[in-house]
């Protein structure tokens, strides 16, 4: 079966300082992949997805950058992180081939900028 | 621009009330409607994927319908440990699956 594996669970950061964030998938292979941000009172926002090695699609301008250096790994960073970056991340998976796959979250990582 | 807009924000039951969740739509080319559920400090967690307007799915208490313009989630004699956020997320044409989520319904349930 597969699984997907996010780390840190929490993490607190000041202003100003660099992030990265890693997000792997087990037991499939060419994953569509996705990192997502969750804000309180909020949907989820869609910052980025990847459907192959070295492919990534931002959707929103940001302060944040996406990399996918292998297959199953997905990695969220940022070179100096704002106030306004404090949040619920979420990496998700689908299905590579085929429309209508549901999307599988890891459990997160709750980021606070200090 | 698509939308996902659900309903009511927050909901309490008491065990054993039935009741329905609201989730209206609007997207160019609705290819698929999903449910998740998310519970405090987690991921959302799959529970359906409704792809046509008629079409309705079931696991335990949860059954979803779609209609074309909206999707409900009825819960049937809810109990305690069905108390979560439901999310429903709609998917456009288009590449790589991606999703438009709606905010949430956060559902308690007390005995």
């Amino acid at each position: 079966s597969q699984t997907i594996h996010q780390w840190p669970a929490t993490l607190v950061q000041p202003v100003g300082s660099p992030l990265s964030l890693e997000c792997t998938v087990e037991g499939t292979s060419n994953p569509n992949l996705y990192w997502y941000r969750q804000a309180a009172g909020r949907g989820l926002q869609l910052l980025f997805y990847s459907v192959g090695i070295g492919q990534i699609s931002s959707e929103v301008p940001q302060n944040l950058s996406a990399s996918r250096p292998q297959d199953r790994q997905f990695i969220l960073s940022s070179k100096k992180l704002l106030l306004s970056d404090s949040g619920f991340y979420l990496c998700a998976w689908s299905q590579g081939r085929g429309a209508f796959q549901p999307q599988h979250f890891g459990d997160g990582t709750r980021l606070s900028i200090l | 621009e698509d939308q996902v807009t659900q309903s009511p924000e927050a909901l309490r039951l008491q065990e054993g009330e039935s009741s329905s969740l609201n989730c209206s739509y609007t997207v160019s080319g609705l290819r698929g409607l999903f449910w998740y559920r998310q519970d405090p400090g987690k991921g959302p967690e799959f529970l359906f994927t409704l792809y046509s307007a008629g079409e309705e799915k079931e696991k335990e208490r949860l059954k979803a319908t779609l209609t074309k313009k909206e999707s409900f989630l009825h819960i049937t004699a809810p109990k305690p440990e069905d108390s979560a956020t439901y999310l429903c997320a709609a998917q456009n044409t288009g590449t790589a699956s991606k999703l438009t989520f709606g905010t949430g319904t956060r559902l308690q349930v007390t005995l």
